[in-house]
């Protein structure tokens, strides 16, 4: 069964840092993945995804992630961190590959300092 | 596209009573999805649509809650009658074709 774990489920950043989230997850078949970002009382909109194509894969807002197959990794990055970009962080995973049904990770709120 | 809309955004209730939250999904999408997100268990997938038809409701926690799609711009979510621990945050979500999800706005639900 496909799970993924978050590690954080609090980051905080100054304004100007490397935003790093880090997702690691487990898929008994090549997974497709997902990065959704969730701003306070609003749903989640999507970031980023892999669906076994290029394994860099850039986002919206200079957000990047890169699928590592050998470590079962897809962590989040931004080189520069902006205010702007405090919110909660989930990644997903689809139970199959290229299918709807994701199984989302707990989340990381991420704070940024001025 | 005015994206998925959600009624109501919040809704009170007395433990009970039955709820109905309502979804529109984007038009031309023909996948549709109910989560809940709480804080102790995070986003679950309650059931979701294709096409209008149920595919997997495996997450509807209890006979308590059921979902319909009687069309293609339109789905519910009902709960009767309706527990304290029901209370979290309900998004819908549609898709199509690239395995994106769109979210709605969400519909909190507090049972008193």
């Amino acid at each position: 069964a496909q799970s993924v774990t978050q590690l954080g489920s609090h980051v905080s950043v100054s304004e100007g840092a490397l935003v790093l989230l880090r997702c690691n997850y487990s898929s008994s078949v090549p997974p497709y993945l997902f990065w959704y970002v969730q701003y306070p009382n609003q749903g989640l909109q999507l970031l980023l995804k892999y669906t076994s194509a290029a394994t860099l894969v850039k986002g919206i807002n200079d957000f990047e992630a890169e699928f590592k197959k050998s470590e079962t990794s897809f962590h989040l990055t931004k080189p520069s961190a902006h205010m702007s970009d405090a919110a909660e962080y989930f990644c997903a995973v689809s139970e199959g590959a290229g299918t709807y049904k994701y199984i989302f990770g707990t989340g990381t709120r991420l704070k940024v300092l001025a | 596209d005015a994206g998925v809309i959600q009624s109501p955004r919040h809704e009170v209730t007395e433990m009970g009573q039955e709820v109905t939250l309502r979804c529109k999904p984007i038009s031309g999408h023909d996948y549709l999805f109910w989560y809940r997100q709480t804080m102790m268990r995070g986003l679950e997938l309650l059931i979701y649509f294709n096409n209008n038809v149920p595919i997997d409701d495996s997450g509807m926690p209890e006979d308590r809650f059921s979902a319909k799609m009687p069309n293609a711009s339109f789905s519910t979510l009902k709960i009767q009658p309706s527990e304290p621990r029901d209370s979290a945050v309900y998004f819908c979500a549609s898709g199509r074709g690239s395995f994106e999800a769109f979210f709605g706005q969400g519909t909190r639900l507090t049972v008193v």
